[in-house]
């Protein structure tokens, strides 16, 4: 079973409206850490944002929220005011076992999200 | 501060050849990890080194292989090359390991098999 699951390959945007991505992610283990990343063309993975399991509070970073539902296992990224440049592939990852020494990023397939002027 | 520097950015390598990736972490950086990025498979997790240890390890074969160096450098390596190991290879470091917080990822190398 997938532990990431995006289920938008795509998405368009008008300049200036806010966007939903959609994150689904499938864990036992009760601590973890959510993340989004931006991928823009030229291959550069950016860090975006991130919720751990037990932060009480949604995150935020500037124009970027996470909208962390723990019961439905959701971690939705809502990018507001969008802007041209936010024109990229943004990927949903999750790090069990968080805060151990160990522990990769497991990625979801991503979504390519195109701003139109 | 300088990025994470990942060499060589292209690279076409024929069927059967062996390739070697570098990546120079940001300086102070010392957990190095690799991921590889095709289109079936999305971004896969290789390895993760920290104080030229090997930490944590994916699943991918015994021809896919690394190392670090005592200044926190880190090669893979990929022996006997395949038609699928065509991907960009992802490199990012971190200060500690296994803290996603705090990687910062290189702009990649993009592998071409022939």
């Amino acid at each position: 079973a997938q532990k990431i699951t995006q289920t938008q390959p795509g998405m368009f945007v008008q300049e200036k409206e806010a966007v939903t991505l959609d994150c689904t992610y499938d864990t036992s283990d009760p601590s973890y850490g959510l993340f989004w990343y931006k991928q823009p063309s030229s291959g550069e993975m950016i860090f975006l944002i991130y919720q751990g399991s037990y932060d009480q509070q949604n995150a935020t970073e500037g124009r970027y929220s996470l909208n962390f539902q723990k019961a439905r296992k959701s971690a939705n990224l809502v990018i507001s005011a969008s802007q041209l440049g936010d024109s990229a592939m943004y990927f949903c990852a999750m790090r069990e076992n968080y805060g151990g020494s160990q522990g990769n990023l497991i990625f979801g397939k991503g979504t390519k999200l195109s701003v139109k002027p | 501060k300088a990025g994470v520097t990942q060499t060589p950015r292209y690279l076409i390598k024929t069927r059967g050849q062996q390739v070697t990736l570098s990546c120079s972490p940001i300086s102070g950086h010392r957990s190095v990890s690799w991921y590889q990025q095709t289109p079936g498979q999305g971004l896969q997790f290789l390895f993760e080194y920290f104080s030229e240890t090997q930490r944590n390890k994916g699943n991918f074969p015994g021809r896919f292989s690394g190392r670090q160096f005592s200044n926190s450098r880190s090669e893979m390596n990929v022996s006997t090359l395949e038609l699928g190991d065509s991907a960009l290879y992802l490199c990012a470091s971190s200060l500690s390991p296994g803290d996603p917080r705090g990687y910062t990822f290189g702009s990649g190398t993009r592998l071409t098999v022939v």
